[in-house]
């Protein structure tokens, strides 16, 4: 089945920084790669995705590139707040009808002021 | 648009009793639903992929006799958690995709489990 790897586990970042976190995932058949943010006992919020056929989606300060060649993807946040501390989950999946969500470990983000 | 509820928010049981919860699309019909279970610190871990009207499909190392997943209609799925223990205490959150929609899942607020 998929496994996908996130790093780093834990990211501590001056407010105004940029923050990136990257993920691999093992499933080549796998075309879609969401990313969530979650805060303490909520639920996960999806805050951008891509698919395969695209190699980088922008949506204001946050970014996704994907690389389908290395199986790797990553997530960029710049200008950091301290609204952007949480945890951050990277997922993947091939998107079919039962798009089964494999998620990564998380990345816990500290924005300091 | 998309919300998932989740009922109860919180739940606390003793030992050896069941406990259900429940997991709704309020706004949109869902074929597929998933249950997933998150310790803390921790990811979330798919447990099963439920299915209207069919069986739900178990993750390895789920146990499918002590995790009852039932998905009667297209808005309602419900998890059962017989037996309960205390290492079954956990958040467990449900999603839910948009018969129609995109591969977006549309996550439930969670359910935070307690066993004593």
């Amino acid at each position: 089945g998929e496994n996908v790897e996130q790093h780093p586990s834990t990211l501590s970042v001056q407010e105004g920084d940029s923050a990136v976190i990257k993920c691999t995932y093992s499933d080549s058949a796998s075309n879609y790669f969401p990313w969530y943010k979650q805060e303490l006992g909520k639920r996960p919020q999806l805050i951008i995705d891509i698919r395969s056929n695209v190699g980088e989606k922008k949506d204001q300060r946050i970014a996704v590139t994907l690389n389908k060649t290395a199986k790797h993807f990553s997530l960029h946040i710049t200008e950091t707040q301290p609204e952007d501390s949480a945890v951050y989950f990277c997922a993947a999946s091939r998107g079919t009808a039962g798009n089964k969500l494999t998620f990564g470990g998380g990345t816990r983000v500290l924005v300091k002021p | 648009g998309a919300v998932v509820s989740q009922h109860p928010s919180r739940v606390i049981c003793k030992s050896g009793t069941s406990v259900k919860i429940e997991c709704r699309s309020l706004d949109f019909q869902a074929t597929t639903m998933f249950w997933y279970r998150q310790f803390p610190k921790q990811s979330l871990m798919l447990m099963a992929t439920s299915n209207e009207g069919s069986k739900a499909t178990y993750e390895q190392g789920v146990e499918k006799d002590k995790f009852l997943i039932n998905h009667a209609s297209l808005t309602l799925s419900t998890l059962t958690v017989t037996s309960a223990h205390p290492e079954d205490s956990s958040f467990y959150i449900c999603s839910a995709r948009d018969r129609d929609g995109t591969y977006e899942q549309y996550f439930g607020p969670g359910t935070r489990l307690t066993v004593t």
